[in-house]
């Protein structure tokens, strides 16, 4: 498949531990998005990866928070120390740039869940 | 910044048309995307506009209106399983072409 992959699908921790999220986005797509998403509300924002340029992580909710990624592939969202709150579902998202509509396509996402 | 704004909920019946609005302010515009997201699952590109006018695709229809800010997303001949929510997002010509996500519009469509 072609699409993008999501890593793990379900993760289940303890209040207090450190979680790593991935993202394999559709290859030669050098933008890339994660998305925290709450049940029954909208995609929050946390951070953009646009190729060379720096992260715009203005959506990082704190600095438990942290995301890197290698060149124009791989991406590895951090969470330190989690809460209860940090329970949610999140999503990556690659999209192309260029002419045209450069649509995000978005990976299953990983559920969080915080005990 | 961008700042866009949908209506929470709508409910519709089965047939009829609907029509989902968006509203945003943007420091830069480059375009505006409607998603379609189904309970459960990862949201899905339905369509785009850079250009004033009406795009038609199939069922689906979005209409953008540059200098008032506005689009709206047209559903016709409903089905039970348009019953999802729609995202409306917006790129800016500014800070890499980064878009951004309304809340979105949860539509219920009963027989």
């Amino acid at each position: 498949g072609a699409g993008v992959s999501q890593s793990p699908s379900n993760k289940v921790t303890e209040k207090g531990k450190d979680v790593e999220l991935r993202c394999d986005p559709i290859s030669g797509h050098t933008a890339l998005y994660w998305y925290r998403q709450r049940l029954g509300q909208g995609l929050e924002f946390l951070i953009y990866f646009q190729g060379n340029s720096a992260p715009d992580k203005s959506g990082l909710p704190s600095d438990r928070f942290s995301a890197e990624r290698t060149g124009e592939s791989v991406s590895t969202l951090t969470i330190q120390r989690t809460q209860q709150e940090d329970s949610a579902v999140y999503l990556c998202a690659s999209s192309f740039t260029g002419g045209g509509p450069n649509e995000q396509f978005f990976g299953p996402g990983t559920r969080l869940t915080v005990l | 910044g961008q700042n866009i704004d949908q209506p929470t909920e709508m409910t519709a019946t089965e047939g009829a048309i609907v029509q989902i609005n968006c509203t945003y302010q943007t420091s830069g515009f480059n375009g505006l995307f409607w998603y379609q997201q189904h309970a459960g699952e990862a949201p899905t590109f339905l369509s785009y506009n850079v250009l004033d006018g009406l795009e038609e695709k199939g069922r689906f229809s979005s209409f953008l209106s540059r200098s008032k800010g506005y689009s709206y997303l047209l559903l016709k001949e409903l089905q039970m399983k348009d019953s999802a929510s729609y995202l409306c997002a917006v790129r800016s010509n500014t800070n890499a072409g980064k878009s951004t996500f309304g809340d979105g519009t949860t539509l219920t469509v009963k027989p």
